[in-house]
């Protein structure tokens, strides 16, 4: 079965560090997600691109957050300082949105558990 | 107001029992999307619907996009269903808005 991947599975990084979290689309989809999860919020969205071209990032602190597509078969979330507060699940999902009124379908990663600490 | 709403947020049922999760949104909306997460974490797609129903095994879909309303049903539920179930909408601008979920054990 095609999956999304992502990488590292686990990140523990003390406070002030840079992180960088990967994902893998799916070869041939065109739209991908990124979400953070924590208890409090549940799931967010921070950023997404189409064509690896950002369409909206509102949910992102800029300050500190980055995402970037460099190609179509790598995204990346970057936090530059880290802070304890950005502890969750970061999720990325990729899809194929089709023309307007097409089917289209999301699939997951497993997500990236980051600790800052 | 969230513009996706879940109900019930907690359910807790006996094995064997029928299960019914709405989700009820406010907004403009080309499809929507039932999730299940497990506690290890992970995500799954269950369906993606944008009219009418779907069935997979022992889970059912429908939406109803005249009153914006959609219902996850599990028959004859499963401790191996035990799960968050989550429901997303996929908006005009192409956003996913996530309900809150539903936390769902299935007691043996």
């Amino acid at each position: 079965d095609a999956r999304v991947t992502q990488t590292p599975r686990h990140k523990v990084t003390e406070m002030g560090q840079e992180v960088t979290m990967r994902c893998q689309p799916i070869l041939g989809h065109n739209t991908v997600f990124w979400y953070r999860q924590t208890m409090m919020q549940g799931l967010e969205l921070l950023a997404y691109f189409r064509n690896r071209a950002p369409l909206d990032d509102s949910g992102m602190p800029k300050d500190r957050f980055s995402a970037e597509m460099p190609d179509a078969t790598l995204a990346t979330l970057k936090i530059q300082p880290s802070e304890p507060r950005d502890s969750a699940v970061y999720f990325c999902a990729s899809g194929l949105a089709l023309a307007r009124g097409g089917a289209r379908g999301y699939t997951f990663g497993s997500g990236t558990r980051l600790t800052v600490v | 107001k969230n513009e996706v709403e879940q109900s019930p947020q907690n359910l807790t049922a006996q094995e064997g029992e029928f299960i019914t999760i709405n989700c009820s949104y406010s907004v403009g909306i080309s499809a929507l999307h039932w999730l299940q997460q497990h506690p290890g974490g992970g995500i799954v797609s269950l369906f993606m619907l944008s009219s009418g129903k779907k069935k997979h095994g022992r889970l059912i879909a429908t939406i109803n996009i005249q009153e914006k309303h959609s219902s996850l049903h599990i028959t004859a539920s499963h401790p191996r269903d035990s799960a968050v179930y989550i429901c997303a909408v996929l908006n005009r601008d192409d956003k996913i808005i996530f309900g809150k979920g539903t936390r769902l054990h299935i007691l043996p």
